[in-house]
């Protein structure tokens, strides 16, 4: 089975709503990372996250390494939040494993 | 300034050729990695490399090679095409074991 599930598969906001995005992993890790991919398909890393919490503006991450669960919230959405969130965790050798993602579709 | 760079954006290619993509990195990191994005896939890791040297290779098939020339460069040849190589190719970099940075993609349609 996958190693790394994200859930829900899909969300669709109103603007100003928050989110919360999870991510399950069945195997042990170094790291957890998130990122942000546009619909051009380019990706921005938005948080390393060994374990604990990161904030990053309305961004925040946090990893519980014992219960094997990563989420991403994000607070007061905006249309331009629209796109894909990926989180993937860090294996030996550096080497990433990624879930399916999160698509985020934000309404005005 | 785009810190890594991959090129070409876009490549069409006819089955059973051969292509190269090119990846450069100006960030100074010690380490490239490839990933590979096909439709309704997750991510999934090719190659890692840590000071030029492979250190991890989840690709079954010979038919794709790393090629790094120098510390900043990690190149990807892919011989014998075929339309299910079609996908986007994504460099990415990191000063290891950190945080990874990905290039923009090329995107390869194998006809």
């Amino acid at each position: 089975g996958q190693q790394v599930q994200q859930s829900p598969a899909s969300l669709v906001l109103q603007e100003g709503e928050n989110a919360e995005l999870q991510c399950n992993f069945s195997t042990s890790l170094n790291s957890m990372q998130w990122f942000y991919q546009r619909p051009g398909g380019s990706l921005v890393s938005l948080f390393y996250n060994p374990s604990g919490t990161k904030h990053s503006g309305r961004l925040t991450s946090t990893t519980v390494i014992k219960e094997r669960r990563s989420s991403l919230h994000i607070s007061s959405s905006q249309t331009t939040d629209s796109g894909t969130y990926l989180c993937a965790l860090e294996g030996n050798t550096g080497k990433l494993i990624f879930g399916l993602g999160t698509t985020l579709q934000v309404q005005p | 300034d785009p810190k890594i760079i991959q090129k070409p954006k876009y490549l069409v290619a006819v089955t059973g050729s051969e292509k190269i993509l090119i990846c450069e990195q100006y960030l100074g990191h010690n380490a490239m990695y490839w990933y590979r994005q096909s439709a309704k896939k997750p991510l999934e890791f090719m190659f890692s490399y840590s000071y030029q040297k492979l250190m991890d290779n989840q690709t079954a098939s010979s038919r794709f090679q790393p090629q790094s020339s120098k510390k900043n460069h990690l190149d990807l040849q892919i011989t014998a095409l075929k339309p299910d190589d079609s996908a986007t190719y994504f460099c990415a970099s990191s000063q290891a074991p950190w945080e990874q940075f990905f290039g923009p993609g090329t995107r390869l349609t194998v006809l």
